[in-house]
């Protein structure tokens, strides 16, 4: 089926520096979101974010996130600063008209 | 949101078929039911969704009540790769026409033994 590329599939980074996750959406797909997951908890939504605005976030988004798709490339997530508790798998998500989300792998971030 | 209310956890052996249920009592006139499922260290994959009707794919049917307070997700002939965290949600609509996110809540943990 269609697949969703996260790059990098795992970084390790020192707190306070800067991170960018990358999401290859599915070609032709609208609607991309990032969603956060600690582990042994729950998925939890971040961000979504359509023609080149962000629709809709949550509490989690905090002001040192931001999204971005530059020209149709990848769709990306950068925290700057980070802290320790960014330390999580982001997930990025696709969609298109069908209403069904298209999930990656996962990008594992830890933050020391 | 709107919520969903599922067990925790269920055992099944290979080969049987499996009846996972979740309970959305407040579900509105226009939320979809879907379902997705997780293994540890990937990605949800959607298994399917419905509105009022049944419905079936390769991967499972769906079995919503008619009343749409509950529904069913049934596995037929579970495998080892079946086990996962299954995850019943309702499809909120989000601020700006045909936006929307999902929201996951624990899902039920399936283990699936030999």
């Amino acid at each position: 089926g269609p697949k969703v590329l996260q790059i990098p599939s795992h970084q390790i980074i020192d707190m306070g520096q800067m991170v960018t996750l990358n999401c290859d959406p599915v070609s032709n797909h609208l609607y991309f979101y990032w969603y956060k997951q600690i582990l042994g908890q729950q998925m939890e939504f971040l961000v979504n974010f359509y023609n080149g605005k962000v629709m809709e976030k949550s509490k989690l988004f905090k002001d040192q996130f931001s999204v971005e798709r530059p020209d149709g490339s990848y769709f990306t997530l950068k925290i700057q600063p980070t802290a320790l508790e960014d330390s999580a798998v982001y997930f990025c998500a696709s969609r298109g008209n069908t209403g069904q989300l298209y999930f990656g792998e996962g990008s594992k971030l830890t933050v020391l | 949101d709107a919520k969903t209310t599922q067990p925790d956890s269920m055992e099944s052996t290979e080969g049987e078929t499996v009846h996972l249920p979740c309970s959305h009592a407040t579900i509105s006139g226009n939320e979809y039911i879907y379902w997705y499922r997780q293994v540890p260290l990937q990605g949800p994959e959607y298994v399917t969704h419905g509105l009022q009707q049944n419905t079936t794919n390769s991967m499972a049917f769906l079995a919503i009540a008619s009343d749409r307070k509950s529904s069913t997700l049934i596995l037929p002939h579970v495998s080892l790769r079946d086990a996962a965290v299954y995850h019943c949600i309702l499809r909120v609509a989000s601020s700006g026409g045909s936006n929307y996110k999902l929201t996951f809540g624990k899902g039920t943990l399936l283990t699936v033994t030999p």
